[in-house]
């Protein structure tokens, strides 16, 4: 079984449709991470959270909310997707250890298509 | 803010070997990683480095000078599975820190 999984792996919506994208873990990790990755532009961090009570915002937040259940589930919701939110979704998990090195697991990926 | 540049794509044939180059200009620094990304795929760890030097793994290697801002990714022996992205990623200083990625280098190999 997976440690980082994400569902669904493949969603088409259309314009203006609310969409949450789930991911869950069982590594026991504190840090959890949402990325989206286009064609040509990397990975790029949407929201971040280092424990149950913390989120924070990442590089290119707008238009995304997160919600932190549980230590071991991170969901992302885009409220309205637009088609420029397509693209490939992953979430990542990863542990403190002594304040360093810190390596990120990733899931599978979600493909979102926004028509 | 942070700037990581890294070859869009590298092309190398089998056998032979690789380095693919990372530049980076960041706002304090702890740590610079590669993963590696096959097609449709999520990325995998490969390496870490924090202090200056080269650091061995097998077929792979990977080096790092904080002074200029500067690491590499070296493949030795390749082989066809080695096709693939090769992202570059540095943590800024401070526990609270996350990774900024590099846009990734496309490497192909061919027989």
């Amino acid at each position: 079984d997976a440690d980082v999984t994400q569902t669904p792996r493949n969603r088409i919506t259309k314009t203006g449709k609310r969409i949450m994208l789930e991911c869950s873990q069982t590594k026991g990790h504190d840090r959890m991470y949402w990325y989206r990755q286009d064609p040509g532009l990397g990975l790029r961090l949407i929201y971040y959270s280092f424990d149950v009570k913390d989120i924070n915002k990442g590089e290119i937040s707008d238009g995304y909310s997160v919600s932190r259940q549980a230590q071991a589930k991170f969901s992302l919701s885009l409220e309205s997707a637009i088609p420029n939110q397509t693209a490939l979704y992953f979430c990542a998990t990863s542990d403190l250890f002594g304040g360093r090195s810190e390596k990120l697991f990733f899931g599978s990926g979600t493909q979102l298509s926004v028509l | 803010g942070q700037n990581i540049d890294q070859p869009t794509e590298m092309t190398a044939t089998e056998g032979a070997i690789v380095q693919i180059n990372c530049t980076y200009q960041t706002s304090g620094f702890n740590g610079l990683f590669w993963y590696q990304q096959h097609a449709g795929e999520a990325p995998t760890f490969l390496s870490y480095n924090v202090l200056d030097g080269l650091e061995e793994k097998g077929r792979f290697s990977s080096f790092l000078s904080r002074s200029k801002g500067y690491s590499y990714l070296l493949l030795k022996e390749l082989q066809m599975k080695d096709s693939a992205s090769y992202l570059c990623a540095v943590r800024a200083e401070g526990g609270y820190s996350t990774l900024t990625f590099g846009k990734g280098t496309m490497l192909l190999v061919s027989p």
